[in-house]
């Protein structure tokens, strides 16, 4: 069965420095998003794209953060300054069309900024 | 603005039947979904409801009245392995109509 799948399943970086969190959605989908989740919280939305560009976005997704699909598989989200408060799980996950069609969530990155 | 009601917690034993219950509020309804999620693991699917009624799948049903704003997920023949939290996500019109808003999720602890 087609999967969403991430890179890195875990990352630990420092407080200021620049993260990049890695995705492949699933091939036939053309809806990418990104979620959230603090531990113990619920599941966020950050953003959502479609056609090489953002359709959606959330308020946490401030200009600290940007998305981007550099080439025809991968779906990248920069968090650009990290601070003690992006601590999380980082899903992303993909959907064929926008209404009807449900939204597969990869197994995600755990972010823990020191 | 988007509201998503559900229990915190809940407890049921093996063999038996549970509801999880769901009420929502948001700017335009375009659908409601139902996820499982293990502690540490990526929510996955269980159901989805865009129109009034039942939905069955195998020992999984979802319910939906869009003019009460509710839904409910009910198991039946509780495992142990539907331990989980079980998130209640809607999905509502705006510009693009694609985001799910998720519900803070149920927590189901089944006991032998």
């Amino acid at each position: 069965e087609p999967e969403v799948t991430q890179t890195p399943s875990h990352q630990v970086t420092q407080m200021g420095q620049e993260v990049i969190l890695r995705c492949v959605p699933i091939s036939n989908h053309l809806y990418f998003y990104w979620y959230r989740q603090i531990l113990g919280q619920k599941v966020e939305f950050l953003v959502s794209f479609y056609n090489n560009e953002i359709s959606e976005k959330s308020e946490i997704f401030d200009d600290q953060f940007s998305v981007e699909r550099p080439d025809g598989s991968n779906f990248t989200l920069k968090i650009r300054s990290t601070k003690l408060e992006d601590s999380a799980m980082y899903f992303c996950a993909s959907s064929e069309r926008s209404s009807g069609n449900t939204i597969y969530f990869g197994e995600g990155s755990w972010l823990t900024v020191v | 603005g988007q509201n998503i009601d559900q229990p915190t917690e809940m407890t049921a034993t093996e063999g038996a039947i549970v509801q999880i219950n769901c009420t929502y509020q948001t700017s335009g309804f375009n659908g409601l979904f139902w996820y499982q999620q293990h502690a540490g693991e990526a929510p996955t699917f269980l159901s989805y409801n865009v129109l009034d009624g039942l939905e069955e799948k195998g020992r999984f049903s979802s319910f939906l009245s869009r003019s009460k704003g509710y839904s409910y997920l009910l198991l039946k023949e509780l495992q142990m392995k539907d331990s989980a939290s079980y998130l209640c996500a809607v999905r509502a019109i705006n510009q693009a109509g694609t985001a799910l808003i998720f519900g803070k999720g149920t927590t189901l602890s089944v006991s032998s």
